[in-house]
């Protein structure tokens, strides 16, 4: 089976700018989760999605949003981008039980300047 | 609430030697404990899980790691370490029921010398 792919997989934007990330799970997963990782705040939850609809969000102000697809893709939006917004974005799916293994993909790296 | 604590930031250790990264976890129920490993510029790579089954619990490339609940631990061992295991390694306990998330470690970073 293929793994869980990001899209792309590194990205360059300016502050005030919006960005679409994409994310496919692996074949049958329906659960798909974004994490923010960065130096200082290490990896943080933002949102799970499962069926097309949110059943849980992090701590992240409303800028940062996602949605799923019937086909289990994923895509999140941050908009109006600030410097902070500088990370790895990681994605994960799984088959969309509580405590199951969660499979992640490369990540995309997005740089604001 | 859940939480994980990684003791240690960093660890060095020669090639073929053990290796310990400790974690201590804190859950108001009986957790799931992930540890997971990254290499650079890669994405999360899971090495074993504990989900309240034995609490010896083998994973990939020769880790494993024993849940301790009398200490709420969940160290990672290796008897020998590889260069290829140089990387960060990260401790993670499940969410609450229905929450479906993961709650990370700041993370371990290993270092191996030759």
């Amino acid at each position: 089976k293929a793994g869980v792919t990001q899209t792309p997989r590194y990205l360059i934007k300016t502050r005030g700018q919006q960005v679409t990330l994409s994310c496919s799970p692996i074949s049958g997963h329906r659960s798909v989760s974004w994490y923010q990782q960065t130096p200082g705040q290490g990896l943080q939850f933002l949102f799970e999605y499962f069926s097309e609809t949110q059943r849980n969000k992090g701590n992240f102000p409303g800028r940062f949003s996602g949605r799923q697809f019937s086909n289990s893709r994923s895509e999140m939006n941050v908009s109006t981008l600030e410097l902070g917004d500088s990370a790895l974005y990681l994605c994960a799916s799984s088959p969309g039980q509580p405590v199951e293994t969660q499979y992640f993909g490369p990540g995309t790296r997005l740089l604001v300047l | 609430a859940q939480s994980v604590t990684q003791l240690d930031s960093h660890v060095s250790v020669s090639e073929g030697t053990p290796v310990l990264l400790r974690c201590n976890y804190s859950s108001s129920y009986s957790p799931s404990l992930f540890w997971y490993v990254q290499h650079p510029n890669k994405g999360l790579q899971l090495l074993l899980k504990y989900t309240s089954a034995a609490t010896l619990v083998k994973g990939i490339n020769g880790f494993e790691a024993e849940f301790k609940k009398s200490e709420t631990s969940f160290h990672l061992t290796k008897p020998s370490a590889h260069m290829s295991d140089a990387a960060e390694y990260f401790c993670v306990v499940s969410g609450p029921s229905g929450t479906y998330k993961y709650i990370f470690g700041t993370g371990t970073r290993l270092k191996v010398l030759a």
